[in-house]
């Protein structure tokens, strides 16, 4: 079955950067667009970016555009997040999440998300 | 962009029917799909409508989805509440580059 298991989360101080990985199993990584969502404490879930399944297009939230970037190394199954500049609002549990087979545009499946604290 | 509105939370009986609404600011309500996730406590949401309406396998036919272009918006209705459907519920629909998410609504089966 599908499997998305993230990492790379921690502390870090503002203006610094960190990268998320996220392996993945299970499913034929090299042919789905995939998700970085994001859920601060206590708060709802927040769309982050898409990257299509050759990594040809890349598309980002507003409020991260330029500051992260998306990328994916399909030979070792594994989707990054890039994150710079970060900032205490950026403060959150990131999930990575599979599409569903025909919309793209939403999720099917999650993995178990990892937290990323930004704080002096 | 636009945003997609949820009430922060409901609240309603064992045995009874709720219904929560996802009211989208801009463009219309029909032009792409609307998704609906549960999200129970620490854990990762689950798809429980899919396509406006559609139901994945293994949710109850206790739940159920609809779209009003009246009132541009979007409903997931839950009837023969359980406790068990106790959880955050978020709606979701795209456009060309985006994804949007509601802010969620807190579901209490009280």
């Amino acid at each position: 079955q599908v499997q998305l298991e993230e990492s790379g989360g921690g502390v870090v101080q503002p203006g610094r950067s960190l990268r998320l990985s996220c392996a993945a199993s299970g499913f034929t990584f090299s042919s789905y667009g995939m998700h970085w969502v994001r859920q601060a404490p206590g708060k709802g879930l927040e769309w982050v970016a898409l990257i299509l399944y050759d990594g040809s297009y890349k598309y980002y939230a507003d409020s991260v555009k330029g500051r992260f970037t998306i990328s994916r190394d399909n030979s070792k199954n594994t989707l990054y997040l890039q994150m710079n500049s970060l900032k205490p609002e950026d403060t959150a549990v990131y999930y990575c999440a599979k599409p569903t087979t025909v919309l793209l545009w939403f999720a099917e499946s999650w993995g178990q998300g990892t937290l990323v604290t930004v704080s002096s | 962009n636009f945003m997609l509105t949820q009430p922060h939370s409901v609240s309603e009986s064992p045995g009874k029917t709720v219904t929560i609404s996802c009211t989208r600011s801009s463009g219309s309500i029909a032009s792409n799909y609307v998704q609906w996730y549960q999200q129970r406590p620490g854990s990762a949401p689950s798809t429980v409508i899919y396509e406006d309406n559609q139901r994945p396998s293994g949710v109850p036919d206790r739940f159920s989805g609809s779209i009003d272009s009246s009132s541009n918006s979007a409903s997931l209705t839950i009837s023969g509440l359980k406790t068990e459907d106790e959880a955050d519920y978020y709606c979701q629909s795209y456009d060309s580059s985006n994804a949007v998410f509601g802010g969620g609504t807190q579901l209490t089966v009280l």
